[in-house]
């Protein structure tokens, strides 16, 4: 397809479970963001890549999260030992070069039980 | 530390009339300002943009105004249409790339 793919597009982990959620931006983007998204608010930065280089990551949450992409394309958000306060969406974008919009993937929602 | 601010979680208005969604940021560093629209259970969609360097943006039924000196930005739909009920998120933008949502509006247009 021509845009973000992530997957999957559900998931329910037990706590203390690992997790790894993919994502497969659009071809030839350079810059991919994560994002988490908790229930009614809004979503926040978790960490930027360009090409393989995570320039920020600022956001991730804890050192449970780990997100890499070691050939530029597509890119894998970890998360170690989910707790409950894990449960969220995660969102992918991608985009070709700065000053261009942001194309977002549709998410994977993860349940933490 | 909020840098962007969405102030009106939702907003309600009758089909065909404006609606005005707001958007608030302290950040002096955002240069460009982007839009999005989000549908339950689908990452959100690029609606429109603006640089700082402008203060109006227009396309179609939507339109973008920025005051910088406000550090302000509002989303006009007009004639908005029930098609145009999700949430709004402003996503402004610095020259690092650092982007940071607002908290979303919900827009829910009445026919």
């Amino acid at each position: 397809g021509a845009g973000v793919s992530q997957s999957p597009r559900y998931k329910v982990a037990k706590r203390g479970q690992d997790v790894a959620l993919r994502c497969d931006p659009i071809s030839g983007h350079v810059s991919l963001f994560w994002y988490q998204q908790a229930l009614g608010q809004g979503p926040e930065f978790l960490t930027y890549f360009q090409n393989e280089a995570q320039l920020d990551k600022s956001g991730l949450p804890s050192d449970r999260f780990f997100a890499e992409r070691p050939e530029g394309s597509v890119s894998t958000l970890k998360i170690q030992r989910t707790q409950q306060e894990d449960s969220a969406v995660y969102l992918c974008a991608s985009t070709p070069h700065y000053n261009s919009p942001l194309h977002f993937g549709n998410g994977t929602r993860l349940t933490v039980t | 530390d909020q840098q962007v601010k969405q102030n009106s979680p939702s907003l309600s208005v009758q089909e065909g009339r404006i609606s005005i969604l707001n958007c608030d940021y302290t950040n002096s560093m955002f240069d460009y300002f982007l839009w999005y629209k989000k549908y339950p259970a689908e990452g959100p969609t690029f609606l429109i943009s603006i640089s700082s360097i402008k203060d109006k943006n227009e396309d179609g039924r939507f339109t973008v105004f920025l005051n910088k000196s406000a550090k302000h930005l509002s989303l006009h739909i007009v004639p908005s249409q029930p098609g145009d009920s999700a949430v709004y998120f402003c996503l402004p933008r610095s020259i690092n790339n650092d982007m940071r949502f607002g908290a979303g509006t919900r827009l829910t247009v009445k026919p």
